[in-house]
């Protein structure tokens, strides 16, 4: 079975620090991942989403960065963390078995606060 | 562009009411329509889902109907429990990408 693992759950850096969160799929081959933040009392917002290794398509201008590295890993990156960055902020994933209905599975998010 | 609408909460409720959350979308063309359920502190689970008109969805006794005359996929329940507590998402699939509605916050209170 397909599992979804976020790391680390809980996050707290000071303002203008790095920032790294990873996200890795298994049993899946050549998903589409995707990372989506969640602000205080807010919606949900795709961020970025990746179709393929290298491949990443940003939906919103903003201070963080997407990499996909392999092909079941997704990893979300800041150079300079702002106040507004804080949120939870989860990642998923969509097999192309579900095809173009496919739902997305998310996993269990990580929460960053920046101070 | 591709958008969600839900009705604003929080809806707080009484064990074994019955729960309607209200959603509507503006999309082209047939997008799948979700909605996913996030208990505190985790991540997003789907709770159900509706691929083409007149589809309804069904889990935990939750049930949606996908109405293209309507552009609508309400959420209802006969009869709600305090486990129920959580926040609903509604969401279209178009094009690989999921839109989320903001949410709606449901307490049921025993």
């Amino acid at each position: 079975s397909q599992t979804i693992h976020q790391w680390p759950a809980t996050l707290v850096q000071p303002v203008g620090s790095p920032l790294s969160l990873e996200c890795t799929v298994e049993g899946t081959s050549n998903p589409n991942l995707y990372w989506y933040r969640q602000a205080a009392g807010r919606g949900l917002q795709l961020l970025f989403y990746s179709v393929g290794i290298g491949q990443i398509s940003s939906e919103v201008p903003q201070n963080l960065s997407a990499s996909r590295p392999q092909d079941r890993q997704f990893i979300l990156s800041s150079k300079k963390l702002l106040l507004s960055d804080s949120g939870f902020y989860l990642c998923a994933w969509r097999g192309l078995a579900g095809g173009l209905t496919g739902e997305l599975f998310f996993g269990e998010g990580s929460r960053l606060t920046v101070l | 562009g591709n958008s969600v609408t839900q009705m604003e909460g929080p809806v707080t409720l009484s064990e074994e009411a019955f729960l309607t959350i209200n959603c509507t979308y503006t999309a082209t063309g047939y997008p799948s329509l979700f909605w996913y359920v996030q208990y505190p502190g985790e991540g997003l689970q789907l709770l159900l889902k509706a691929t083409k008109a007149d589809d309804k969805g069904s889990n935990k006794g939750f049930e949606a109907t996908y109405r293209k005359e309507t552009t609508s996929f309400h959420l209802e329940k006969g009869s709600v429990q305090v486990s129920d507590s959580a926040v609903y998402f509604c969401a279209l699939l178009k094009g690989g990408k999921l839109i989320f509605g903001q949410g709606t916050e449901l307490s049921v209170k025993p």
